[in-house]
């Protein structure tokens, strides 16, 4: 069974540039969660998506936003990227059942902002 | 204002010995919780869950250990092998059903040959 892949590993922006991530769930999970993690604030929710729609939402400005396909596949977008945005991000599958199930993490993608 | 506190940043165990991860959480309404393992530059690797109606969970060598009243969980690692060496992390969920996750700042854990 294939596990989280989150595309791509690495990437390099500019300040003020925006970016879109992209987090392909287990098979036959519905819930996708968005996560960032710097050495700082270590991880933080950004947002939850379970059948298309925003579940949950974390404490994080409108400029982090994303999405989820029928096929929950899910995309996260960051726009007028700041240096402060530099971070690994992590995308989590879980079934999204009504019991609280584990949540899987993917690789990540790194993001440096310059 | 931090909910979930692992306020050991690093531990150090030999080889063979027991390994015990500790973490503090404030709010009353978490009422699942996990411990993640994590190399660096890679994602989280789940290790372990337990639900507030328990107090006991155990998976091979990883048992997890609530305490409600005390606000108090803990990861024991029996016996501790060199490919344990990682960064952990306790999370907690306050949301039935949906994956909200808080989490510690983690606990560097190096298990010496």
């Amino acid at each position: 069974k294939a596990g989280v892949t989150q595309t791509p590993r690495y990437l390099i922006k500019t300040r003020g540039q925006q970016v879109t991530l992209s987090c392909s769930p287990i098979s036959g999970h519905r819930s996708v969660s968005w996560y960032q993690q710097t050495p700082g604030q270590g991880l933080q929710f950004l947002f939850e998506y379970f059948s298309e729609t925003q579940r949950n939402k974390g404490n994080f400005p409108g400029r982090f936003s994303g999405r989820q396909f029928s096929n929950s596949r899910s995309e996260m977008n960051v726009s007028t990227l700041e240096l402060g945005d530099s971070a690994l991000y992590l995308c989590a599958s879980s079934l999204g059942q009504t019991m609280n199930t584990e949540a899987f993490f993917g690789q990540g993608t790194r993001l440096t902002v310059v | 204002d931090q909910q979930v506190k692992q306020n050991s940043p690093s531990l150090s165990v030999q080889e063979g010995r027991i390994s015990i991860l500790n973490c503090d959480y404030t709010n009353s309404m978490f009422d699942y919780f996990l411990w993640y393992k994590k190399y660096p530059a890679e994602g989280p690797t789940f290790l372990i869950s337990i639900s507030s109606i328990k107090d006991k969970n155990e998976d091979g060598r990883f048992t997890v250990f609530l305490n409600k009243s005390a606000k108090h969980l803990s990861l024991h690692i029996v016996p501790s092998q060199p490919g344990d060496s990682a960064v952990y992390f306790c999370a907690a969920s306050a949301v039935r059903g949906a994956q909200k996750l808080v989490f510690g700042q983690g606990t560097r854990l190096t298990i010496n040959p």
